[in-house]
């Protein structure tokens, strides 16, 4: 099985909203990574969690927030965003990191509009 | 700065055709090139090709890896409608493993 599940499918919020997304694989993976993909472009990594600490940071704006409670789970918390934020939010997981190289699994995205 | 061109950008075939996509890359510390196929969502993983594995093969696809080239070429044999996507090469490298995606080819697959 190499799911990664993504909540919610869509989400529309204003720019003085807090929202979350969240991300849940069940494959004992120990990396897990946020990437942001506007229309008619690749995936842009944002942030890379290792083994529950925060790898990388791609210099993301700090209205976006990642959070990695345990090693299955990871959520992007979103306030204040703007409309130029609009695009599909996409998690993804491997086995790890460091040790590979490994292959990273793509949830199905949320289709985030800030309006 | 790491660095990967797909080749085409898009293009169109009818049912049946062969076609072939390219990928070169320039990568600090290469580790692993990877090829996703993208239709509505998410990128669906197809192939992860590495120094000691440089040929994958499954189905009616397979990809091969030139490291003296630095390039890699995924091929699909009697193509499908199905087929239609956007096939995305991503290279892993630098201290961070981090992965670097192609724009990516527009394959439509017409019948």
């Amino acid at each position: 099985d190499t799911e990664v599940t993504q909540t919610p499918k869509h989400l529309v919020m204003g720019m003085t909203n807090k929202k979350s997304l969240k991300c849940e694989q069940h494959m004992g993976h120990r990396a897990m990574y946020w990437y942001k993909q506007k229309a008619k472009k690749p995936p842009e990594l944002m942030f890379v969690y290792s083994y529950e600490k925060l790898s990388i940071n791609e210099s993301v704006p700090s209205r976006f927030s990642p959070e990695c409670p345990n090693s299955s789970l990871l959520n992007l918390h979103l306030h204040a965003l703007q409309p130029e934020d609009s695009a599909l939010y996409l998690c993804a997981s491997s086995p790890g990191q460091f040790e590979g190289p490994y292959e990273q699994y793509f949830g199905p995205g949320t289709r985030l509009t800030v309006t | 700065e790491d660095k990967v061109v797909q080749s085409p950008l898009s293009l169109v075939v009818h049912e049946g055709d062969t076609v072939t996509l390219n990928c070169s890359y320039e990568v600090t510390n290469f580790r692993s090139l990877l090829w996703y196929k993208q239709e509505k969502k998410a990128p669906t993983f197809l192939f992860m090709l590495t120094s000691s594995g440089i040929e994958k093969k499954s189905g009616r696809l397979s990809s091969i890896l030139d490291k003296k080239e630095l390039s890699s070429i995924l091929n699909i044999t009697a193509t499908q409608t199905g087929d239609s996507a956007i096939y995305l090469c991503a290279v892993c490298g630098g201290s961070n493993y981090k992965l670097t995606f192609g724009k990516g080819t527009l394959l439509t697959v017409n019948p």
